[in-house]
């Protein structure tokens, strides 16, 4: 089975805090994906990549980054966390071929 | 931009009785993805389907495409309060992510 394992499960940061949220999948999986979730908007997608040290934005980026040093691990990060990044935020490792999204658990992160 | 809609957003229904779940899409793509969330819980893949006419079946859950009419349906027979989740439909991009629709918050009521 494939297992996307996020670090924290909930997080409370204070405005202004620089976050890191981790994930780290064991299929040795190219393409990984970072979402945020929010009650009547669905899943948005923040960021992806395909390999080590590549990032593509996808449709929310802003005040998002993310990196990719190991094929492993993709890491989101939130350079100065603001209130409206209060979210539900879920990683995925995509699986040819038939691309199959799996998703972790999920990191419920409030910025106060 | 691609665009998708589900319909209904919100479902109560009884044990027993069949429903359907409508995606719609705006723009041509050849996957289809369909998730089940329970609450407080991460997204399970359920079907995936790659061609028009395409159908898949599991237990009481069965999913179909038209890629002509960019329609999928998420069908159940005969619900059981197992079934109760948030569904969720989801278009595979040419290079990249999913775009997700809204997902269909499922009551199953005995």
């Amino acid at each position: 089975d494939v297992k996307v394992t996020q670090s924290s499960r909930y997080l409370v940061k204070r405005t202004g805090e620089k976050v890191f949220l981790e994930c780290v999948q064991d299929m040795d999986h190219e393409n990984m994906f970072w979402y945020r979730q929010d009650p009547g908007l669905g899943l948005r997608l923040i960021y992806f990549s395909y390999d080590v040290k590549m990032k593509e934005k996808g449709d929310i980026p802003e005040g998002y980054s993310v990196s990719r040093e190991k094929k492993e691990r993709f890491s989101l990060i939130l350079e100065s966390a603001s209130t409206n990044q209060t979210s539900m935020y879920l990683c995925a490792s995509r699986e040819p071929p038939k691309n199959i999204q799996y998703f972790g658990a999920g990191t419920r992160l409030s910025v106060l | 931009e691609l665009k998708v809609e589900q319909n209904p957003l919100f479902l109560s229904m009884q044990e027993g009785k069949n429903y359907t779940i409508y995606c719609n899409y705006s723009t041509t793509s050849d996957r289809l993805y369909w998730y089940r969330q329970d609450p407080g819980k991460s997204l399970e893949s359920l079907f995936v389907l790659l061609s028009n006419g395409a159908v898949k079946q599991e237990g009481r859950l069965m999913a179909s495409l038209d890629t002509k009419a960019r329609l999928s349906t998420l069908h159940i027979t005969a619900a059981v309060h197992d079934l109760s989740a948030t569904y969720f439909c989801a278009v595979g991009r040419a290079a990249d992510g999913l775009t997700f629709g809204k997902g269909t918050h499922l009551i199953i009521q005995p």
